[in-house]
């Protein structure tokens, strides 16, 4: 049973160009959450979407980042015109139910540097 | 809103020694709890979790936590600590009510030295 499948592992992009991170959930779950850890930081929250739904968007900046989770396929999180303060590791989570008291399984990350 | 503290960005500890790593939580909610581990360039695995019920939670390794209302605490603790357990460790809390959205502490890392 596959656990939570992120790729790709390490992306290297130039500032201005496009990044785009894609997460596989864990087989049988359909929520799936994004969260970015700057180094010697937490993980903090970015978003939480369902299969074609965002249902909580809270923690992503205003600009250059959208996440989508289409019926088919996996979630994508993509960041426009990447800056060099975008360079940090962005994990994906997945769990079946999104009530609090369920796990959240967490992908390896992608680690995003930006030159 | 919701927030964790973790005290000690970095805690160092002898092979068998106790480890206690704490951890302080801020919710207007009753909070859902968990720490969980990340070994180098990992995912984050979890560790143990306190949602209801009985307030002292055994996890995985040996680790255990003891959720405190009074003092608004999640604190881990392992008896005997063995040199695997090197890592970072992060708290987090989530509302009990509502969508999930984990809200995690800056992380500890935990040094074992022989």
């Amino acid at each position: 049973n596959a656990g939570v499948m992120q790729n790709p592992r390490h992306l290297v992009r130039r500032r201005g160009q496009e990044a785009r991170l894609r997460c596989s959930p864990m087989k049988g779950h359909s929520h799936v959450y994004w969260y970015r850890q700057l180094p010697e930081e937490g993980l903090k929250f970015m978003v939480y979407l369902q299969k074609e739904n965002i249902i909580d968007e809270s923690g992503m900046p205003k600009e250059r980042f959208s996440a989508e989770f289409p019926k088919e396929g996996p979630s994508i999180l993509r960041i426009q015109q990447v800056v060099r303060g975008d360079s940090a590791a962005y994990f994906c989570a997945s769990s079946q139910v999104g009530q609090g008291k369920n796990e959240q399984f967490f992908g390896p990350g992608t680690r995003l540097t930006v030159l | 809103a919701q927030s964790v503290t973790q005290l000690g960005s970095h805690v160092s500890v002898s092979e068998g020694a106790l480890v206690l790593l704490r951890c302080n939580y801020s919710s207007s909610v009753p909070p859902y709890l968990f720490w969980y581990v990340q070994y180098p360039n990992q995912g984050l695995q979890l560790l143990l979790k306190y949602t209801t019920g009985a307030t002292l939670v055994k996890g995985i390794n040996g680790f255990e936590a003891e959720f405190k209302k009074s003092e608004t605490s999640f604190h881990l603790t392992k008896p005997s600590a063995h040199m695997s357990d090197a890592a970072e460790y992060f708290c987090a809390v989530s509302e009990s009510t509502g969508f999930q959205k984990l809200v995690f502490g800056t992380g500890t890392r935990l040094l074992v030295s022989p």
